[in-house]
């Protein structure tokens, strides 16, 4: 099955306790990108990746970092989680550039206390 | 910088009302607008996705229409049903891909 996979799907931390959110894709996409969902700001975008080892900031990238050693994983990377981190992280592929149809994951619901 | 605004931000209709949902974004450089679906701690289902030079495009009881030029999108869904009850995302793509804050969706037996 075609899939998105994303790992942990909740998770609670404290502040400053470096964490890591997997993404996986199994469609051989080559474009993947991370998202954040907040109340009343809808989906915003932290970083996106064109290819293996080709990656760049979207729009609020302060705090995360992201990694494409491999064309199939996409990790969202928080060094020291603050807790205006907390949200709805959401990561996505598709096929090539952002201009061929989106899939997502089911999302990671992070705390940060 | 496109700005995306979805209108309403609620809507609750009865049970088998036909009913339109309005995105509307500022910049009409865009390579495709796309709708979704989210249901409540759950991801994003895609709906339909209308390329730049397209003007609509249709999916069962969903029609997604596209004039770029006036930077609107309707999403039309006839025939409403207590499952339709979500919340439905617009987004549009050039180099990135933008999304208004979406339409919660109610449908009442």
């Amino acid at each position: 099955e075609a899939q998105v996979t994303q790992n942990p799907r909740y998770l609670i931390t404290v502040t400053g306790k470096k964490l890591t959110v997997t993404c996986s894709q199994n469609m051989n996409h080559e474009y993947m990108s991370w998202y954040r969902q907040d109340p009343g700001l809808g989906l915003r975008q932290i970083y996106y990746s064109m290819n293996v080892e080709v990656t760049d900031k979207g729009d609020v990238p302060e705090g995360y970092k992201v990694s494409r050693k491999e064309k199939r994983n996409f990790p969202l990377i928080l060094e020291s989680p603050s807790p205006n981190q907390t949200s709805l992280y959401f990561c996505a592929s598709s096929l090539e550039a952002p201009n061929t149809e989106a899939f997502f994951g089911q999302g990671t619901r992070l705390t940060v206390v | 910088k496109q700005e995306v605004t979805q209108i309403p931000a609620a809507l609750s209709v009865p049970e088998g009302e036909n009913l339109v949902l309005n995105c509307s974004f500022t910049d009409s450089a865009i390579y495709n607008l796309q709708w979704f679906r989210q249901d409540p701690g759950k991801g994003l289902t895609s709906l339909l996705l209308i390329q730049s030079s397209q003007r609509e495009q249709t999916s069962g009881r969903l029609n997604a229409s596209l004039d770029k030029s006036s930077g609107r999108s309707t999403l039309y869904i006839a025939a409403s049903q207590p499952g339709d009850s979500a919340t439905y995302l617009c987004a549009v793509t050039y180099n990135d891909m933008r999304f208004g804050a979406g339409t919660r969706l109610t449908v009442k037996p």
